[in-house]
């Protein structure tokens, strides 16, 4: 069935070490793997996605790599920062690009000063 | 200048009322979502609707009915509330394959 397995589910970092989050993925047909940050008591917000034509994207200090053959994809935040603190979910889309996301439950990172 | 907007924000009510959360988007995105976070944070769809087709998840008890008078807007409707129902609700948009866009939020809390 659809299901995406989101580790660990939470995770504690000093501040300035790097930060990596891992998800799987069931469906072969997803195509389109996007990450969202939430802040305690606001909306979820994208901040990096890939498609699964491409194995890595890069985007300043946040970067997601997407392995298509053991349908996983991970999330990796360098240089963390106080701010980088939110829960992260990653989704991956089911069904074709009609189909609905599937998240992750979601991790709790924690970057301490 | 939201893009995605939901009203109300907090919704207080007791066990067997209906209610309605109403949803609207200004991006002229084809479809439009509805999702329940639980609270563990875990995210759900609930429903995705574009002018042609509804898709509901299974898991969703008919209380719950999507209405859309037309593209901008999705609302929710739920009837006979019931104490499982407390949650975040979130409204979300997207153009057909594209990133997701989601309203603030509004909080459920059943008596």
């Amino acid at each position: 069935g659809e299901n995406v397995e989101q580790h660990p589910s939470t995770l504690s970092v000093q501040e300035g070490d790097s930060a990596v989050i891992k998800c799987t993925y069931s469906d072969s047909a997803s195509n389109y793997f996007p990450w969202y940050k939430q802040e305690l008591g606001k909306r979820p917000q994208l901040i990096i996605d890939i498609r699964s034509n491409v194995g890595e994207k890069k985007d300043q200090r946040i970067a997601v790599t997407l392995n298509k053959t053991a349908k996983h994809f991970s999330l990796h935040i360098t240089e963390t920062q106080p701010e980088d603190s939110a829960v992260y979910f990653c989704a991956a889309r089911y069904g074709g690009s009609q189909g609905n996301l599937i998240f992750g439950k979601g991790t709790k990172l924690s970057v301490k000063p | 200048d939201t893009a995605v907007s939901q009203t109300p924000k907090y919704l207080v009510t007791q066990m067997g009322n209906d209610k309605s959360i109403k949803c609207e988007q200004n991006l002229g995105h084809d479809t439009m979502y509805w999702y329940k976070q639980d609270s563990k944070k875990f995210l759900k769809i609930m429903f995705s609707y574009n002018n042609k087709e509804l898709i509901i998840n299974e898991t969703v008890p008919n209380r719950f009915s999507p209405k859309s008078p037309d593209k901008a807007h999705l609302n929710l409707h739920i009837n006979s509330l019931e104490l499982g129902d407390s949650a975040v609700y979130f409204c979300a948009s997207s153009q057909v394959g594209g990133e997701e866009f989601f309203g603030p939020g509004t909080r459920l809390t059943v008596l």
